[in-house]
């Protein structure tokens, strides 16, 4: 089974900031990571998907990047609407998917 | 409008069973793989199990394996989850989930229901 660790557990920042999350597998899944923003009674919604592509209707603050083990979501200006949780998911073992154990971010 | 929608959720005692259904409507169900993603309350997302489009094919996480099956009725644009066996540790939230591409497992899930609150009482 593939393990995916995420980092940082909490992120503290501000609105208008630059936030850097990370995902870390640990064996190689290519290109096939995605990740998703889940707001608190709110069913998942997919951000990014192949790594680095947007899913649609997604704002272009938000990219990814990364290959092999190590992955980057960046939101380049946080809006007081981006705070929530962020939930990496490798789908290159699929059909035996994981999630990470997702990352909080919170206003400073 | 594309929408997923869940539902057999509720109160269960240990050892007992539970089928969840997941509606699915605005897309061509049959040409798309389906999946079941759960989350136990202040947790994560866990992956539960996946089906082909046909239903032929069926995977699940080891927590779940020889306790639930995943199945689907193309015809009713419909997805499945019988659960047997219930344990304390099976309460979560019950989402379906589509693929972004028809005819792959090697995808995002782009397409997620509402979920169905399971409750093991132990």
């Amino acid at each position: 089974e593939i393990v995916l660790t995420q980092s940082p557990g909490t992120l503290s920042l501000s609105p208008g900031e630059r936030a850097t999350l990370s995902c870390r597998a640990s064996q190689s899944v290519s290109s096939y990571l995605a990740w998703y923003q889940q707001k608190p009674g709110q069913a998942p919604r997919l951000l990014i998907y192949g790594a680095s592509s947007r899913a649609t209707g997604i704002p272009d603050r938000f990219s990814g990047s990364g290959s092999g083990t190590d992955f980057t979501l960046t939101i380049s200006r946080l809006e007081p609407e981006d705070f929530a949780v962020y939930y990496c998911h490798q789908y290159g073992s699929s059909p035996l998917y994981t999630f990470g154990q997702g990352t909080k971010l919170e206003i400073k | 409008e594309v929408q997923l929608l869940e539902s057999g959720g509720g109160l269960v005692q240990a050892g007992g069973s539970l089928r969840l259904s997941c509606a699915a409507s605005g897309f061509t169900f049959s040409t798309y793989a389906m999946n079941w993603v759960r989350q136990a309350p202040g947790k994560g997302l866990e992956w539960v199990s996946t089906t082909s489009v046909s239903g032929g094919n069926t995977y699940y996480a080891d927590s779940v394996k020889g306790r639930f099956t995943i199945s689907r009725d193309n015809s009713k644009n419909t997805l499945y989850l019988q659960m047997n066996s219930l344990r304390a540790e099976d309460t979560a939230l019950y989402y379906c989930a589509k693929v972004l591409v028809a005819r792959t497992y090697h995808d995002a899930f782009d397409i997620w229901g509402q979920g169905t609150m399971v409750t093991v009482a132990s």
